[in-house]
């Protein structure tokens, strides 16, 4: 299993860059780091997903170094509306049919 | 696109009543369902997982006699809490997948009250 460590909170102020490191030690080879959103009494929403190196959408942006043990959610310019959780899984390879969270990162954006 | 619906978004029953939560995928077909619970400030908590035509693999400790999981479709799993008890109060959320290594989709959950 795919046991996934994240800060618990971090805060920022509207504009910035925000920057949340997962750890993944364990990965496997077929595993893929997907990164959510949730907002209280909200299902999690998808933000973005990788296999190896960087990855860019409208949103957000995923680095994972070569060895893939971690990754870093990058959210360019947060506002107020980004204030949310958010949660690394790791998943859909050998570790597929366990798809837990971990405990996630409580993001606060300040104005 | 990858909408998945759940209802009912909330429900009220009575201690000893069941309750059937429905989770669908509207534009696509989903491979494989997943069941969450989240309590208060908590992260979500895998209940099991569903494949289209098997029966459910339920994580250790929930009782799959409590609660019965059906996948009788690619786009419809559901639910159902039995006798349900003051203690199943909680937020229970489906996520669904098209397949390996797809992200998850998820619904806008069940707040469910028990009383």
């Amino acid at each position: 299993l795919a046991k996934t460590t994240q800060p618990i909170s971090m805060d920022s102020y509207e504009g910035q860059e925000v920057n949340i490191t997962c750890s993944h030690n364990n990965i496997a080879t077929n595993d893929y780091i997907t990164w959510y959103q949730q907002f209280p009494s909200q299902g999690p929403r998808f933000i973005i997903q990788g296999y190896k190196t960087k990855v860019t959408n409208e949103v957000a942006s995923l680095f994972i170094p070569a060895d893939r043990k971690s990754s870093t959610l990058s959210l360019p310019r947060v506002s107020l509306s980004d204030t949310a959780v958010y949660y690394c899984l790791v998943g859909g390879g050998e570790n597929d049919y366990k798809l837990s969270f971990g405990a996630g990162t409580t993001v606060t954006v300040r104005a | 696109g990858a909408v998945v619906s759940q209802h009912p978004s909330w429900v009220i029953c009575k201690s000893g009543t069941s309750v059937k939560i429905e989770c669908r995928s509207l534009d696509f077909q989903a491979t494989t369902m997943f069941w969450y619970r989240q309590f208060p400030k908590q992260s979500l908590m895998l209940m099991a997982t569903s494949n289209e035509g098997s029966k459910a693999t339920y994580e250790q400790g929930v009782e799959k006699d409590k609660f019965l999981i059906n996948h009788a479709s690619l786009t419809l799993s559901t639910l159902t809490v039995t006798s349900a008890h003051p203690e199943d109060s909680s937020f229970y959320i489906c996520s669904a997948r098209k397949e390996y290594n797809s992200p998850l989709h998820f619904g806008n959950g069940t707040r469910l009250t028990v009383t």
